[in-house]
């Protein structure tokens, strides 16, 4: 099952702002949007964005999502050093039935 | 509060077999869909497999599929994760995770820990 694709490492200085991309296809992302989920080293994974944008209660307003086709973009605003973690996207994929994630983004806060 | 809490991670040959649980407390799990996922030490997360609130459907990763099997039971508010034919790229943390109404993977546990090897 090939997975969605993400930039490996992505460096922004504090209170900067970073975007994070994600893509995938037209049976996955482009068809049912895609979840954002943060992982901080040795913590399960958190998320931040249900399908296009729709943030759990709880999870700061500077995080952020957008979709154009089948590549979705996390933006994450005014960068705090607890922002540092590895950055994941995942979506079903209607065709192979499955859910599909990227590699994961591994964000430096500078 | 809510939680979920995942047991029968272990250390097992390659080939062989092991059974995970994950029990859940403080929401009405016989609402939700279940996943499974894993996450080899220093890598990606990986899903695993998902079963329909009901049970009624169950999907699996190509990696996993005819040797791995998700079930539950909601009178015991308890989802397994049959494993066999295990390989040593199955080593990994298995984590449990909910999904309701198309919020996937809104709750976590902490993870039980699967070691293949001779």
């Amino acid at each position: 099952q090939a997975g969605l694709t993400q930039p490996p490492a992505v460096s922004k200085g504090l209170r900067q702002t970073a975007t994070l991309t994600c893509t995938g296809n037209s049976n996955n992302v482009g068809n049912e949007g895609a979840t954002w989920l943060q992982q901080h080293q040795g913590h399960p994974p958190k998320v931040l964005s249900f399908r296009d944008n729709n943030r759990p209660s709880g999870i700061s307003e500077r995080f952020s999502t957008t979709r154009s086709g089948s590549t979705t973009s996390l933006t994450i605003t005014g960068l705090q050093p607890e922002d540092e973690a590895d950055y994941y996207c995942a979506a079903w994929d209607s065709t192979l039935r499955a859910w599909v994630f990227g590699a994961g983004t591994k964000l430096t806060v500078l | 509060q809510v939680e979920l809490v995942e047991s029968g991670g272990g250390v097992v040959q390659p080939g062989g077999s092991l059974r995970l649980s994950c029990v859940a407390s403080g929401f009405i799990f016989s609402d939700y869909a279940m996943h499974w996922l894993r996450q080899a030490s220093g890598k990606g997360l990986e899903w695993v497999a998902i079963i329909w609130h009901d049970g009624s459907e169950r999907y699996y990763a190509d990696s996993v599929k005819g040797r791995f099997s998700i079930s539950r039971d909601n009178s015991k508010n308890t989802l397994y994760l049959q494993m066999s034919s295990l390989r040593v790229e199955d080593t990994g943390v298995y984590y449990c995770a909910t999904e309701r109404h198309s919020d996937a993977f809104d709750m976590w546990g902490q993870g039980t820990m699967v070691t293949v090897s001779s």
